[in-house]
Order: C-alpha cells, then structure tokens, then sequence
C-alpha cells in the first residue's frame, strides 16, 4: 500500500538556523497537509496545500515558515529562523481531496532545537 | 471553532477483553465527518474508522466499532476482542463536510495499554 514519506526522521538543529523537512505525498493525492505535534499537546493542523498554493494556514505558521513542492513529487516545510518552541514531531499528509476521503499520514520528523 | 475533548489521557484493558474509548466534540456545522486514528509508538498516523455525521448507522471495521451521539456531540471507539498490536495512542479527529476548511481538528490522544 502506497505511504506518506517523511526525512528525516529527526533532526537536530541549532536555534536561529534554517530547516527544511522534506516529504513525499502519496502520488495520485492532490492535497498536502503539515501538522506538528508538541511533546504531551495535541496535534495542531500548521497549512494545506492544493494546486501550487496554500489553501489555509493556521495563525502558528507565520512568515517563519513556507512550504514548496519544487518537483512534483517533494512536499517540503522551510522554518526559516528555528525558535526553541519550534521543537516538535511534524507530520505531513495527503488526501486525494473529496472530504470522506481519509488523510493519510508519515511518520514524522522530530525537530530538535538546541 | 471546532474542537475535539477526549477526556481519558490513558486506558488499559486486557487482552481479549473490550475496551470503549471516549471523545466529545463541539461544531455549529451540521454535516462533518469524524475519525479515530491510531498511533503505535514510534510510527505513523493510522486511519482506523471514519463516521459521516449524516449517516445514523455507526460505522464499524471488524474489530473497531463507534457509538455516534449526533446530539450529544459523542463519538466513542469500542475495540473488541483486544489484541496486543492495538496498544497505541488514539486520536480522535473531526473534519468540516463542506466549504472552508480541509484541515484535521484533533484531540489530545489516549494512551491505550494492552495487558497480556
């Protein structure tokens, strides 16, 4: 069964320095989700991504963060300037778009600001 | 906004026994989908039974069933039969059926516990 993707799966980062995680959605999806999970909190939606551009975001991604799918395959998440509180397990998804259809997750990155 | 409570932060059951994990959640909207996910330690999200609002029938995947309260705002997951590949973290999850938003709105999980 086809999956989500996600490199790497942790990564250690001094704050102040630029990150990107990198993912690779499910091929025949159209829909591109971050989500980011706070060690012991909820999982938090960050932004959707549909037809080469944001859909929605939520008001923790701000311009700290962009997202990119530079090749067709690539869904990536830049952090431009990494604060501590950016320390967190990140997830993409994908769906194929029609809502009673499932996101499907990775396996996370886990983002270790030092 | 929508949200998501699940009010047990973690469960345990026996092996073979069942087990009924809670969620409330609040909306104005009429029509939505929910979802329960599983989550085993160290790996992926997983999709383990969605519910559309407007179906009365509660959905089941073998094992997986849920009780839907539409008026109570209640979607509680039953696992039957307990097996030890089911302990994980649990999250429910609600997504708007129409206009807006695609995004996901979680709970905070509950820590299910299989004792052999």
């Amino acid at each position: 069964e086809p999956e989500v993707t996600q490199t790497p799966s942790h990564q250690v980062t001094q704050m102040g320095q630029e990150v990107i995680l990198r993912c690779v959605p499910i091929s025949n999806h159209l829909y591109f989700y971050w989500y980011r999970q706070i060690l012991g909190q909820k999982v938090e939606f960050l932004v959707s991504f549909y037809n080469n551009e944001i859909s929605e975001k939520s008001e923790i991604f701000d311009d700290q963060f962009s997202v990119e799918r530079p090749d067709g395959s690539n869904f990536t998440l830049k952090i431009r300037s990494t604060k501590l509180e950016d320390s967190a397990m990140y997830f993409c998804a994908s769906s194929m778009g029609q809502r009673n259809q499932p996101q499907h997750f990775g396996d996370g990155t886990r983002l270790s600001i030092l | 906004a929508q949200t998501v409570t699940q009010s047990q932060p973690e469960m345990s059951v026996q092996e073979a026994e069942t087990v009924t994990l809670s969620c409330t959640y609040d909306t104005s909207e009429s029509d939505y989908y929910l979802f329960w996910y599983k989550q085993p330690p160290s790996r992926q999200m997983i999709l383990v039974i969605r519910q559309e609002a407007y179906k009365q029938q509660n959905a089941t995947e073998n094992r997986f069933s849920v009780n839907f309260q539409k008026a109570a705002k209640s979607f509680s997951l039953k696992i039957s039969d307990s097996q030890l590949g089911d302990a994980a973290m649990y999250f429910c999850a609600y997504r708007r059926a129409q206009g807006g938003s695609e995004k996901l709105v979680f709970g905070k999980g509950t820590k299910l516990t299989v004792n052999p």
